[in-house]
């Protein structure tokens, strides 16, 4: 089972649309949650940070379900150039300091047309 | 503010050689980690490093190994290059874990290789 699933997609929706992502993980060891966007050969970005209270940056919300295990990613209003993959992110970091490390989703791929 | 840079940006090689990828990390920051992101794939995590150690290893074979130079610029190598090493390698730096252990990532261009 990989530490970080997602639906690989593709969501194809026409502007304008709402559409949700979904992310479940499995080390129940994780201590903070992003989600990054990435373009076709591109790096990741990071698009924003997740919190357990829901956090909402314009047209973004995520929500993190610390008991389910799981993420989320809403986005309203869908624009051509939110078209990407959305990859959810868990870091995994030593308690006492040392190191992190994030441990990626695939990925999910989102195209927004006219 | 420079952001985090990776050279050379494409590579190709063949089976059994050795690559060495070169990173330079945020100003500011002094962590640096690297990945591997095979074609529709995550970014899979290879190590870390701080202080010129290597503090935490991914799943990855001993072919893989790495520096962190004073200056916090990073190198990693990889030997006897397999086909299924062709993949984009990232490259993430970071303040220092010790200090907060939730500290974002960022990443840089990232280096294209292909083994053939």
């Amino acid at each position: 089972r990989k530490e970080v699933e997602q639906d690989p997609g593709p969501f194809n929706v026409p502007e304008g649309a709402t559409v949700a992502f979904n992310c479940t993980y499995s080390n129940s060891a994780s201590q903070s949650f992003f989600w990054y966007r990435q373009d076709c050969r591109k790096e990741p970005k990071l698009l924003m940070s997740v919190y357990s209270s829901g956090n909402e940056d314009g047209r973004f919300t995520a929500q993190l379900n610390r008991a389910s295990q799981y993420i989320s990613l809403l986005i309203r209003d869908s624009k051509l150039s939110d078209s990407a993959t959305y990859l959810c992110v868990v870091n995994i970091a030593a308690i006492s300091g040392g190191y992190n490390k994030l441990i990626f989703g695939a990925g999910t791929r989102l195209a927004v047309h006219p | 503010d420079a952001g985090v840079t990776q050279s050379p940006t494409h590579l190709i090689k063949t089976r059994g050689q050795q690559v060495t990828l070169r990173c330079s990390p945020k100003s500011g920051h002094d962590t640096v980690s690297w990945y591997q992101q095979a074609l529709g794939q995550g970014p899979q995590f290879i190590f870390q490093y701080y202080e010129e150690e290597e503090r935490q290893r991914g799943n990855f074979p001993d072919r893989f190994s790495g520096h962190q130079f004073p200056n916090y610029s990073s190198e990693l190598n990889v030997n006897a290059l397999l086909l299924g090493d062709s993949a984009l390698y990232l490259c993430a730096s970071s303040l220092s874990a010790s200090r907060r252990a939730q500290e974002t990532q960022y990443f840089g261009p990232g280096t294209r290789l292909l083994v053939l």
